[in-house]
């Protein structure tokens, strides 16, 4: 059964500095997609980034990366740069090829320091 | 605006009620997906419908049931509602029902149950 782990419940992080938010997945099968969202204090789900299974290079959106390590089922994103408007809630969340369901880890939220 | 329409956005009620939640996904799009988020919580996967039929069912109560009609808009029906069922109800839709492609959320309809 596919699996999202978000170990980290919350995080601090200091104004233009780098962060990491970690997930690790669980899945059986070869092909899934993996996606980032971050929810704000104001509720919605917005989309930042996706990674493919057999995707060679790692996703880049703007000061989103996502550093994915296959073989360690890994899928951190990593926020360049931070911003006050980062702190939010970050979701991982995986697709399998079938595509029924999309499931999410548990979340880390992020708070980022002046 | 991702262009999922959920209505209502803030609904209020007592236990043992019936409530409707309403979802329009973004035009195009023939996957529709419902969330349960509980106050502090991840997305809960609920139910996912793929133009008018159930395709995949999370841990979705009994007393909850769902439908995608013909113009691909969904409801989630919820009854005999308890306390615990207080929560951020989220619907999203895709175009494809493969590994890739984001989920696009509506703003979510935030249910407290008295």
């Amino acid at each position: 059964a596919q699996k999202i782990t978000q170990t980290q419940p919350g995080m601090f992080v200091q104004e233009k500095e780098a962060v990491t938010l970690d997930c690790t997945y669980d899945t059986s099968d070869q092909s899934y997609g993996l996606f980032w969202y971050k929810q704000p204090s104001s509720g919605e789900m917005i989309f930042l980034i996706y990674q493919g299974s057999y995707d060679e290079q790692n996703a880049t959106e703007g000061r989103y990366s996502l550093n994915f390590q296959k073989a360690r089922k890994s899928a951190n994103l990593v926020i360049s740069a931070s911003q006050l408007g980062d702190s939010a809630m970050y979701f991982c969340a995986m697709r399998e090829t079938g595509g029924f369901k999309t499931i999410f880890g548990a979340g880390t939220r992020l708070f980022v320091k002046a | 605006d991702s262009g999922v329409t959920q209505t209502p956005k803030h609904l209020i009620t007592a236990t043992g009620q019936r409530v409707t939640l309403r979802c329009s996904p973004r035009s195009g799009d023939l996957s529709v997906y419902w969330y349960q988020q509980s106050l502090d919580q991840g997305l809960q996967f609920l139910i996912h419908y793929y133009n008018g039929e159930e395709r995949a069912k999370g841990n979705i109560l009994e007393r909850f049931s769902a439908q995608q009609f013909p113009d691909l808009h969904s409801e989630l029906n919820l009854s005999s509602l308890e306390l615990g069922d207080s929560a951020l109800y989220f619907c999203a839709s895709s175009v494809v029902q493969g590994a890739t492609g984001e989920l696009f959320f509506g703003e979510g309809s935030r249910l407290t149950v008295l």
